[in-house]
């Protein structure tokens, strides 16, 4: 089973910073399978990229992915008031779908 | 406009069961998988299984934690996927979200429905 283990677990930035959100699996993947999410509370999960650094329909351009094999980031270019929230790594696998533990992107 | 939406949570007694429902609107459903995820109060997200599409022969699979107690079924006709949920234990409270997946970025959730497993 791979394991997905995401760092730091909580990213303190202000609005206009850079961020830069890392995803390690336990075991080499299929960059086809990598998806990043973000959640804010209460709501659903979203997709914003897909196949490691595509972006999902409507996500603005200031979102990036990138990586391969076991490594993979997400980086937020310039952090808007909007992008406060947690992310999650996903594998979405032929079997089986596994998440990171998430990083809570917060206002410093 | 694409919608998912859960229903039948509530309360239920350790060892009891429930059935969850997830309907959807606005997109072809019947060439989705249809995937449940759910996540425990201040937790992380949790994948429970999913259903492929009729393309995939109907193909399951399951996470370890609730294989052999969950089966996810769908009836396309209706538009629907079923989460029906036996043996529950008190680690099965969370909120459930089904999402229906396919190509590149096709990749609805609905809004979730709350599982309380409470005696």
């Amino acid at each position: 089973e791979i394991v997905l283990t995401q760092s730091p677990d909580t990213l303190s930035l202000s609005p206009g910073e850079r961020a830069t959100l890392s995803c390690r699996a336990s075991q080499s993947v299929t960059s086809s399978f990598l998806a990043w999410y973000q959640q804010k509370p209460g709501q659903a999960p979203r997709l914003l990229i897909y196949g490691a650094s595509s972006r999902a329909t409507g996500i603005p351009d200031r979102f990036s992915g990138s990586g391969s094999g076991t490594d993979f980031t997400l980086t937020i270019s310039r952090l808007e008031p909007e992008d406060f929230a947690v992310y999650y790594c996903q594998y979405c696998g032929s079997s089986l779908w596994t998440f990171g533990q998430g990083t809570k992107v917060e206002i410093k | 406009e694409v919608q998912l939406v859960e229903s039948g949570g509530g309360l239920v007694q350790p060892g009891g069961s429930l059935k969850l429902s997830c309907a959807a609107s606005g997109v072809t459903f019947s060439g989705a998988a249809i995937h449940w995820v759910r996540q425990a109060s201040g937790k992380g997200l949790e994948w429970v299984g999913r259903m492929r599409s009729k393309f995939n022969n109907y193909a399951t699979a399951y996470a370890s934690s609730v294989s052999g107690r969950f089966t996810i079924s769908r009836d396309d006709s209706k538009n629907t996927a079923y989460l029906q949920m036996n043996s529950l234990k008190t680690e099965d409270t969370a909120v459930y979200y089904c999402t229906a997946t396919g190509a590149d970025d096709f990749d609805y959730w609905g809004q979730g429905t709350l599982v309380t497993v409470s005696s």
